[in-house]
């Protein structure tokens, strides 16, 4: 059975930086693009950031460019989500995603 | 990047209701569409991948279809556990990862 379990969000002030964490089980983690994708409660799915199976091609939603760094290290079946400058209006639930499967999210929340 | 426009954002509908909800992209995107339902507090689950097909465990009155740049997913006869809201996702061009807007199934 796939899994994904999300880590390391948590309160924190502006400007401050958040590193999150994403555990990946039953499939081969170093076969798949993976990605991290946002949801303020109440409102729609945002994609943030993504990675190649081999790192070779990243991108990240222009909200969040030269702000968060997404990364992964398949001998661990991990990916991370570096997140710097943070602001008020990253506060969101933060998904890990392959296509098709989904982590239950870890809560961001920025403010003072 | 390729921009998904699903309609409508919201629909009421009673129980065995046929409820369609389309998916059009801003240019041509195969067959990688996907549907995905998701309650609130819950993580969004997938139904439908690569248009069409229904993934594991997903009763068959969801079904999808389409090609290019318009998509549709229906669900042929509305169930109470239905009531949620959906979104359709294209993975032919990363990055990004693109979503729809969501559509609100609630009960009449």
């Amino acid at each position: 059975e796939v899994q994904l379990v999300e880590s390391g969000g948590g309160l924190v002030l502006p400007g401050r930086s958040l590193r999150l964490s994403c555990a990946a089980s039953g499939f081969i983690f170093g076969d798949y693009a993976m990605h991290w994708v946002r949801q303020v409660p109440g409102k729609g799915l945002e994609w943030v950031s993504g990675i190649t199976w081999n790192s070779d091609s990243i991108g990240y939603a222009d909200s969040v460019k030269g702000r968060f760094t997404i990364s992964r290290d398949n001998a661990k079946n991990s990916l991370y989500l570096q997140m710097d400058s943070l602001r008020a209006e990253d506060t969101a639930l933060y998904y890990c995603a392959k296509v098709g499967a989904w982590g239950q999210g870890t809560m961001v929340t920025v403010s003072s | 990047d390729i921009q998904l426009t699903q309609s409508p954002s919201s629909l009421s509908a009673s129980v065995g209701d046929r409820v369609r909800i389309t998916c059009q992209a801003s240019q041509d995107i195969s067959k990688y569409l996907n549907w995905y339902q998701q309650k609130p507090g819950k993580a969004p689950k997938l139904l439908i991948y690569d248009t069409s097909n229904l993934a594991r465990g997903v009763p068959s009155r969801f079904s999808g279809s389409g090609s290019g740049t318009d998509f549709s997913f229906t669900i042929s006869s509305l169930q109470p556990e239905d009531f949620a809201t959906y979104y359709c996702q294209q993975y032919d061009n990363f990055p990004p990862l693109t979503f729809g807007g969501g559509t609100k199934i609630e009960i009449k």
